[in-house]
C-alpha cells in the first residue's frame, strides 16, 4: 500500500504570508494512464473535508488561485501564496487510485 | 449533489452496524463510492470502494473483512456494514465520491463503540 508522509504536521504563519506543505509518498504515484492522482484535501473543525487540488496540480472550481499543487514521482507540495484566516484547519494528501490513502494531515494555523 | 449518512450511534465493543449514505443531484450508478473515517484528534483513514456496478470492493488492510461495503443503485444507497466493533473504530464515518475523485462528501456520522 502507498504510504504518505506529511511534513510539518503543524504551523503557525502570519497572515498574509505564504505556507508550504510537503506529502512524501513510499512508491510513485504516477499511474498506468500517465496522470498522478495526488489530491489535496481541507477540513475545517466540524466540517467535512473539501477538495482542493487533484491530478496533481488542477485546482476544483471556487478554489482561490493561491493555493497550488506542485511536484512529481514520490515528492508534492501544496502551496498557499498568501494565507487568510478561513484556510486554518488541517490538510491532507490523498492518493486516489484504486487503494487510497491520506497523508496524517498538517494542522495550520494563523499568527 | 448531496450525500447523507445515516445509522450511527453507540455501540458496545463487539457489536454490529450498518451505515446508509443516501445520495441525490447526480446519476449515483455511474459513480464509485467509498467510506472515509475521521478517527478522534487523529486524521482521516479510507476505509474502502464499491465499483459503480457494485461488483468490485477494496478495503483498507485495518478493517478487511470486518466492513463491507455495498451499494443500492435502484434506491441511490451505499452502505457500509461494520461487525466485531472495537473502540478504537470510534469516529465520524463519511461517505464520498470516489476512487478517482472524492469531489463530494457527506456530513458524516458518529459512531462511538463503548462499554
Amino acid at each position: 500500500d502507498v504510504v504518505l508522509t506529511q511534513s510539518p504536521p503543524s504551523l503557525t504563519v502570519p497572515l498574509g504570508q505564504p505556507a508550504s506543505i510537503s506529502c512524501r509518498s513510499s512508491q510513485s504515484l504516477v499511474y498506468s494512464d500517465g496522470d498522478t492522482y495526488l489530491s489535496w484535501f481541507h477540513q475545517r473543525p466540524g466540517q467535512s473535508p473539501r477538495r482542493l487540488i487533484y491530478k496533481l496540480t488542477t485546482r476544483d472550481s471556487g478554489v482561490p488561485d493561491r493555493f497550488s499543487g506542485s511536484g512529481s514521482g514520490t515528492d508534492f507540495t501544496l502551496e498557499i501564496s498568501r494565507v487568510e484566516s478561513e484556510d486554518v484547519g488541517v490538510y491532507y494528501c490523498m492518493y486516489i487510485t484504486h487503494r487510497c490513502s491520506f497523508g496524517q494531515g498538517t494542522r495550520l494555523e494563523i499568527k | 449533489v448531496q450525500l447523507e449518512e445515516s445509522g450511527g450511534g453507540l455501540v458496545r465493543p463487539g457489536e454490529s452496524l450498518r451505515l446508509s449514505c443516501a445520495a441525490s443531484g447526480f446519476i449515483f450508478r455511474n459513480y464509485y463510492m467509498s467510506w472515509i473515517r475521521h478517527l478522534p484528534g487523529k486524521g482521516l483513514e479510507w476505509l474502502g470502494y464499491v465499483s459503480s456496478d457494485g461488483t468490485i470492493t477494496d478495503y483498507a488492510s485495518s478493517v478487511m473483512g470486518r466492513f463491507t461495503v455495498s451499494r443500492d443503485n435502484a434506491a441511490d444507497l451505499l452502505h457500509l456494514q461494520m461487525n466485531s466493533l472495537i473502540v478504537e473504530d470510534t469516529a465520524i464515518y463519511y461517505c464520498a465520491t470516489g476512487p478517482w475523485s472524492f469531489d463530494h462528501w457527506g456530513q458524516g456520522t458518529l459512531v462511538t463503540v463503548s462499554s
